[in-house]
């Protein structure tokens, strides 16, 4: 079990740049989900996936935000035309299928917007 | 409309004592609860979960206490180590809710003085 890897761990980048993030979920699972986080705030949930499948979106992802899983392992999500406001902690985490089981995180992939 | 409240943002314990964590929340449909730990840096990682079915569940050192009537769950923390010392969540999930995404609340920053 080598855990939930996202990458970068860091970005940087102008107001209206677009920007790609990159998880690699447990292999095992099948659930892949996104989540925000904000300072002082707990994660807030984006999107999930079951295998390939994107079953949810939040009204937090406005259409600048896509997410993607192409065959059923890693993900990437990416916003469009960044604003400030999108300046956060992206992250994801992997579960599997079953009410209660618990999701493991990754570390994020803290994105500042200037 | 925050579903998972967490109302002490901070929390001091002495190395060794009893650290107490609460939890309450509104939502009836949630059916699980999970508290999680996050360090600077990190991403959220699991500690131990309850299903609504109990009332207590115990791992060690962290035992956790479910009141349904109350909507009020509670993390017990025996003795408390200076390792403990990070923000932890609770968050609560649905059997009902295809996704089973987990809602968080804003978390509490337990610090433990040796």
């Amino acid at each position: 079990d080598t855990g939930v890897s996202q990458d970068p761990r860091h970005k940087i980048t102008k107001r209206g740049q677009n920007v790609t993030f990159r998880c690699d979920p447990i292999s095992e699972h099948n659930r892949l989900y996104w989540y925000r986080q904000t300072l002082g705030q707990g994660p807030e949930f984006l999107t999930y996936f079951q295998n390939e499948a994107q079953l949810e979106k939040s009204r937090l992802l406005s259409d600048r935000f896509s997410a993607e899983r192409p065959k059923g392992s890693f993900s990437t999500l990416e916003i469009q035309r960044t604003e400030q406001g999108d300046s956060a902690m992206y992250l994801c985490a992997s579960g599997l299928s079953g009410p209660g089981s618990p999701l493991h995180f990754g570390n994020g992939t803290r994105l500042t917007v200037t | 409309d925050q579903q998972v409240k967490q109302n002490s943002p901070s929390l001091s314990v002495q190395e060794g004592r009893i650290s107490i964590l609460n939890c309450d929340y509104t939502n009836s449909m949630f059916d699980y609860f999970l508290w999680y730990k996050k360090y600077p840096a990190e991403g959220p990682t699991f500690l131990i979960s309850i299903s609504s079915i109990k009332d207590k569940n115990e791992d060690g050192r962290f035992t956790v206490f479910l009141n349904k009537s109350a909507k009020h769950l509670s993390l017990h923390i025996v003795p408390s180590q200076p390792g403990d010392s990070a923000v932890y969540f609770c968050a609560a999930s649905s059997s009902g809710a295809g996704s089973y995404q987990l809602t968080f609340g804003k978390g509490t920053k337990l610090s433990v003085i040796p």
